[in-house]
């Protein structure tokens, strides 16, 4: 079956616009999750979404938010963008959260989208 | 809070020869235990993980790893590595009560492979 497929894998932005990623979560799957990489910070957690709720939020300001649509695709956006946005964002897969199930706790990630502020 | 440390940033050795990757996390209890690997350019592929009973877990491309709760320890190792090993390890844990999506990740291991 198809991975997690994110997109746009590569673009450019400048200082005060806006960036839009989308998510599409491999099929069955109804928990996204997206997470900052840089070589700083390295992995942190932005937020989770499922069933088109925020169920957890990581330590970011609020240029950084989400959403989550009703076949679980989900978009991220930054808005007003910095130079330490710069990064690749990863977005992440699972299963419901029902306790006991196992494979509910394993994450599946996408390529990656490399987000370079000018 | 939970965290993650890898204490080695950077770790080479040659082809064939086996391979130890430490990961010690913090948590009150018993948390889930991941290990991923990442190649330069690719989000993060799972290699294994421990959810309970025995503490010796095998995953994909001959790894496996040893929870142990005393060390509060989940080291990764491969007893022959190939050069196609060569990648970034990220040692991860996520609460028992919440989905994995919101894992910590440690601040990754990168592996060089000498021919």
């Amino acid at each position: 079956k198809a991975g997690v497929t994110q997109t746009p894998r590569y673009l450019i932005k400048t200082r005060g616009q806006q960036v839009t990623l989308s998510c599409s979560p491999i099929s069955g799957h109804r928990s996204v999750s997206w997470y900052q990489q840089t070589p700083g910070q390295g992995l942190q957690f932005l937020f989770e979404y499922f069933s088109e709720t925020q169920r957890n939020k990581g330590n970011f300001p609020g240029r950084f938010s989400g959403r989550q649509f009703s076949n679980s695709r989900s978009e991220m956006n930054v808005s007003t963008l910095e130079l330490g946005d710069s990064a690749l964002y990863l977005c992440a897969s699972s299963l419901s959260g029902d306790r006991g199930l196992s494979g509910a706790n394993v994450l599946t990630f996408g390529a990656g989208s490399r987000l370079t502020v000018l | 809070a939970q965290s993650v440390t890898q204490p080695d940033i950077h770790i080479t050795v040659s082809e064939g020869a086996s391979l130890e990757l430490r990961c010690n996390y913090s948590y009150g209890a018993t948390p889930y235990l991941f290990w991923y690997v990442q190649s330069p350019g690719q989000g993060l592929q799972l290699l294994l993980k421990y959810f309970s009973g025995d503490t010796l877990v095998q995953g994909i491309k001959g790894f496996e790893a040893e929870f142990k709760r005393s060390q509060s320890s989940f080291n990764l190792r491969k007893p022959s590595v190939h050069w196609s090993d060569a990648a970034e390890y990220f040692c991860a844990v996520a609460p028992h009560n919440t989905n994995a999506g919101k894992s910590t990740f440690g601040d990754g291991t990168t592996l060089t492979v000498k021919p």
